[in-house]
């Protein structure tokens, strides 16, 4: 199993510019969630997933949008990108909203 | 409004000592509780939770504390080896929202 992945690793945005951070699980876990960590805040939660086709607003979701089409992949996608949303986002997925979470490797976003 | 709260942004303990990280939390409908750590450049991982119907859980040199009453609950690491240096983070869950603290930093010198 190759768990949680994500791409790209590292990404370099200007302001304004669209893009997608892709994640996918080959667990068959129900639950996918996005998070960003920044200095002195922690991991806020953007949006999260409990099941394919179900989707709902977490902590900070304004300025991203995503989709849970499949089981495996839950894409975070950036709709105008702006400085505010330098930082770097997990993706994470547990077999239910309560188990453990495990998480991907991260997707370091600078947008200047 | 920081629903789970880390005050302590770092700890610095001998190796072979006890660590203690704490966790303060103000939404009393919390009813799951988990640790994870990190290290730079990974992303987080599972160490140990507990429930809420419990008070205590332990794994091996972990242990976690869970005070409903104070909404407060600690992690106890005993003894600290230098590998546990690392970010540690509590997170709740709120229904379906796992939210997440601000990280404690833990260096554990020889």
């Amino acid at each position: 199993n190759a768990g949680v992945t994500q791409t790209p690793k590292f990404q370099v945005l200007k302001t304004g510019q669209s893009m997608t951070l892709q994640c996918a699980q080959d667990m068959n876990h129900e639950y996918m969630s996005w998070y960003r960590q920044d200095p002195g805040m922690g991991l806020r939660l953007i949006h999260y997933s409990v099941g394919a086709g179900i989707t709902d607003q977490g902590e900070v979701p304004n300025g991203y949008n995503v989709s849970r089409s499949t089981t495996e992949d839950f894409p975070l996608r950036l709709l105008s990108a702006a400085p505010s949303q330098t930082s770097v986002y997990f993706c994470a997925s547990g077999e239910d909203r309560q188990e453990t979470q495990y998480f991907g490797p991260g997707t370091r976003l600078l947008v200047l | 409004d920081q629903q789970v709260k880390q005050n302590s942004p770092s700890l610095s303990v001998q190796e072979g000592r006890i660590s203690i990280l704490n966790c303060d939390y103000t939404n009393s409908m919390f009813d799951y509780f988990l640790w994870y750590k990190k290290y730079p450049a990974e992303g987080p991982t599972f160490l140990i939770s507990i429930s809420s119907i419990k008070d205590k859980n332990e794994d091996g040199r972990f242990t976690v504390f869970l005070n409903k009453s104070a909404k407060h609950l600690s992690l106890h690491i005993v003894p600290s080896q230098p590998g546990d240096s690392a970010v540690y983070f509590c997170a709740a869950y709120n229904t379906d929202k796992l939210i997440f603290g601000t990280g404690t930093r833990l260096q554990v010198f020889p």
